[in-house]
């Protein structure tokens, strides 16, 4: 089954205390993004990967790092998370040449 | 820089149409995606516009106009579990996305 990946789906952790959420595809897709929902605001993009080894910023990447070291994973590291991190995140993927984007059951992560 | 203008809410009743209307303004445009949420679940794709015109799938349809910068979802025969927020993104190098509208759709 073609599917997004993503852990855990709930986090609940302290400022500063740093986390990992690990977003994984098994469709080989190229291109993967990360995005944060907050109500009102929509979904926007912290980073996105057009292929391994290569990342770019988004609209709000401030606190957040990623990496692409294998096709299939792309994680959202949070080196020191602070209480406005407090989100739902979404993971992406889709082949650089469509336009379908498939995502992850998303993560929702409180910062106390 | 990109902006995506769509309305932030829209009510319409059972068996109705309604037409969510989306105006981008980006450096880097291949298409335009349609997503629709529901509450407490992740956004799932319902249609993508790389050329000007009408895409239909089954009561939904999406319209793109490249020249103006401005597409639409148009949703058909209007049912309960319609009511949910509908997304539009514009595809660039990478996938940029609108506040959202949320549709509620009443008896």
């Amino acid at each position: 089954e073609a599917q997004v990946t993503q852990n855990p789906r709930y986090l609940i952790t302290v400022t500063g205390k740093k986390l990992t959420v690990t977003c994984s595809q098994n469709m080989n897709h190229e291109y993967m993004s990360w995005y944060r929902q907050d109500p009102g605001l929509g979904l926007r993009q912290i980073y996105y990967s057009m292929n391994v080894e290569v990342t770019d910023k988004g609209d709000v990447p401030e606190g957040y790092k990623v990496s692409r070291k294998e096709k299939r994973n792309f994680p959202l590291i949070l080196e020191s998370p602070s209480p406005n991190q407090t989100s739902l995140y979404f993971c992406a993927s889709r082949a650089t040449t469509l336009g379908e984007l498939f995502f992850g059951e998303g993560s929702r992560l409180t910062v106390l | 820089g990109q902006s995506l203008e769509q309305p932030s809410e829209v009510t319409a009743v059972e068996g109705a149409i309604v037409q969510i209307n989306c105006t981008y303004q980006t450096s880097g445009f291949y298409g335009l995606s349609w997503y629709q949420q529901h509450d407490g679940g992740a956004p799932t794709f319902l249609s993508y516009n790389a050329l000007d015109g009408l895409e239909e799938t089954g009561r939904f349809s999406s319209f793109l106009s490249r020249s103006d910068s401005y597409g639409y979802l148009l949703l058909q025969e209007l049912q309960m579990k319609d009511s949910a927020s509908y997304f539009c993104a514009v595809k660039g190098n990478d996938m940029r996305f609108g506040a959202g509208t949320r549709l509620t759709v009443k008896p």
